[in-house]
C-alpha cells in the first residue's frame, strides 16, 4: 500500500514568515495530492490539491509543488498569519484510491 | 463543496455500553465511506472502508466485532463501538469522496467519544 512520510512534525514561525511542509510517497500510481488543514477538535478541510500532470499550483498565499520523479510534494504558505496555526496533513491515494495521510505538521504562527 | 454530516459530535458513556455514530452524505451519494480514528495531535488512522450493500473492509489490527460498520444506503454509514472501554476513547471521523469530484475527500465533523 501507499506510505506517506511528512516533515516536520512541528513548525514554529513568526508572523509574516514563510512555512514549508514536505511529504514523500511510495506508490508511483498516486496521481492526486491534497493538503488538509485541521483546527483543534474540528474536521480536516481541503486547502489545496494538485494532480500529477502539474508541477505547481497556487492559491493566494498557499502553493503546492510536486516532483513526481522524486515522489515528493510540498506545501508552501507565505506571509503566515496567526490564523494559519493548525495541523496540516498531506495525503496520497495510491493505486487503491484509499487515502493515506501523513502524520501531520503542527504549525504555530507567533504574532 | 459536498457536505458530510456526522452525529453525535460528542458522547460520554459508561464502560460496557455500545455507542452508535452516524455519518450521512447530505447532497451526494456515497457508495464508499471511510472511518478514521484520531488521537490528540496525531494523524488520521484508517479503521475501515465502508461499502454500501456489502461488508466493510477493516484495516489490519482493527477488531471487526468491536467496531461494527453498517452501510445500508447510499447516504448513510454507521459505526457502532460495542462494549466500549476507556481505551476506545478517541476522536472518530468519517469521510467520503464526493460524487461529482471523485478525488476530493470530504469529512464529517467528527465524534469525540469518552468512555468512563
Amino acid at each position: 500500500g501507499e506510505n506517506v512520510e511528512q516533515h516536520p512534525s512541528t513548525l514554529s514561525v513568526q508572523e509574516g514568515d514563510s512555512a514549508v511542509i514536505k511529504c514523500t510517497y511510495s506508490d508511483s500510481a498516486s496521481n492526486y495530492f491534497p493538503w488538509y488543514k485541521q483546527e483543534l477538535g474540528k474536521r480536516p478541510q481541503l486547502i489545496i490539491d494538485i494532480r500529477s500532470n502539474v508541477g505547481e499550483k497556487k492559491d493566494q498565499r498557499i502553493a503546492v509543488t510536486l516532483n513526481k520523479t522524486a515522489k515528493h510534494f510540498s506545501l508552501h504558505i507565505t506571509e503566515t498569519q496567526p490564523e494559519d496555526s493548525a495541523v496540516y496533513f498531506c495525503a496520497a491515494p495510491g493505486g487503491s484510491y484509499i487515502p493515506t495521510f501523513g502524520r501531520g505538521t503542527s504549525l504555530i504562527v507567533h504574532p | 463543496g459536498a457536505v458530510v454530516s456526522q452525529h453525535p459530535s460528542r458522547v460520554i458513556c459508561k464502560s460496557g455500553t455500545s455507542v452508535k455514530i452516524e455519518c450521512r452524505s447530505l447532497d451526494f451519494q456515497a457508495t464508499t465511506m471511510f472511518w478514521y480514528r484520531q488521537f490528540p495531535k496525531k494523524s488520521l488512522m484508517l479503521m475501515a472502508t465502508s461499502n454500501e450493500g456489502s461488508k466493510a473492509t477493516y484495516e489490519q489490527g482493527v477488531e471487526k466485532d468491536k467496531f461494527l460498520i453498517n452501510h445500508a444506503s447510499l447516504t448513510l454509514s454507521t459505526l457502532t463501538v460495542t462494549s466500549a472501554h476507556p481505551e476506545d476513547s478517541s476522536f472518530y471521523i468519517c469521510s467520503a469522496y464526493a460524487g461529482t469530484d471523485g478525488e476530493k475527500l470530504f469529512f464529517g465533523s467528527g465524534t469525540q467519544l469518552s468512555v468512563l
